[in-house]
């Protein structure tokens, strides 16, 4: 079955505590991308990558850490430095051969003990 | 990226057709418009996208004005599992293969059964 997986659906951090979000997809995208949702908001990217080993910056990256070692793998770091972290995080990846379509996972939701 | 403007909150009775306007006066010649759903803490989930022409898919159509400035997503038959978020953007095409997506604050539908 092809698609985006996020892991976990729930996460929970303490205070000063590194928390790392998992996103894979199998759809053999080059882009991936993290983005944050606050209640009643719009999406605000915090990382994009477009190729393995490489990634960017986005709107609201202070805070956050990404890696990209392997091109169905996009992991997410919430570090201690991110003062204010619960928030609904989802993660995308698209591809040129469809059109560059954007696609979605399920997402992870963080809440700060 | 070109701003657009939705209502925010629409109702529909379910079996019948929902009509969500969208206004991108600001839309340029090389942006699409793309149409994305959120059900309640879940991922976005991609609907249809267009440039110039109407565009039929699955789920529902898109109608383009002439001049590009509106747009309307129809879902022909709605039914109690389209209630939803629906987001309108539009982009340009970056040909790099990745990209940030705006997200404005939506239309809230409710299919009444």
């Amino acid at each position: 079955d092809g698609g985006i997986t996020q892991s976990p659906k729930y996460l929970f951090r303490k205070e000063g505590q590194n928390v790392t979000l998992s996103c894979e997809q199998n759809l053999n995208h080059d882009a991936m991308y993290w983005y944050r949702q606050d209640p009643g908001q719009g999406l605000r990217l915090i990382y994009y990558s477009q190729i393995v080993n490489d990634f960017q910056k986005g709107d609201i990256a202070e805070g956050y850490s990404v890696s990209r070692e392997k091109k169905e793998s996009f992991p997410l770091t919430v570090t201690s430095a991110q003062k204010n972290p619960t928030a609904f995080y989802l993660c995308a990846s698209s591809s040129r051969g469809q059109g560059e379509t954007q696609y979605f996972g399920p997402g992870t939701r963080l809440l700060v003990l | 990226d070109a701003k657009t403007t939705q209502p925010p909150s629409m109702d529909c009775a379910e079996g019948r057709a929902a009509n969500l306007p969208c206004n991108h006066s600001t839309i340029s010649g090389n942006e699409y418009v793309y149409w994305y759903r959120q059900i309640h803490s879940q991922g976005p989930q991609y609907i249809i996208h267009g440039l110039k022409n109407n565009e039929t898919n699955e789920m529902a159509s898109l109608i383009i004005t002439e001049d590009r400035k509106s747009s309307t997503l129809i879902l022909p038959h709605a039914t109690l599992r389209d209630t939803a978020v629906y987001y309108c953007i539009v982009r340009a095409y970056s040909g790099a293969g990745s990209y940030q997506l705006t997200f404005g604050k939506g239309t809230k539908l409710s299919v009444i059964p």
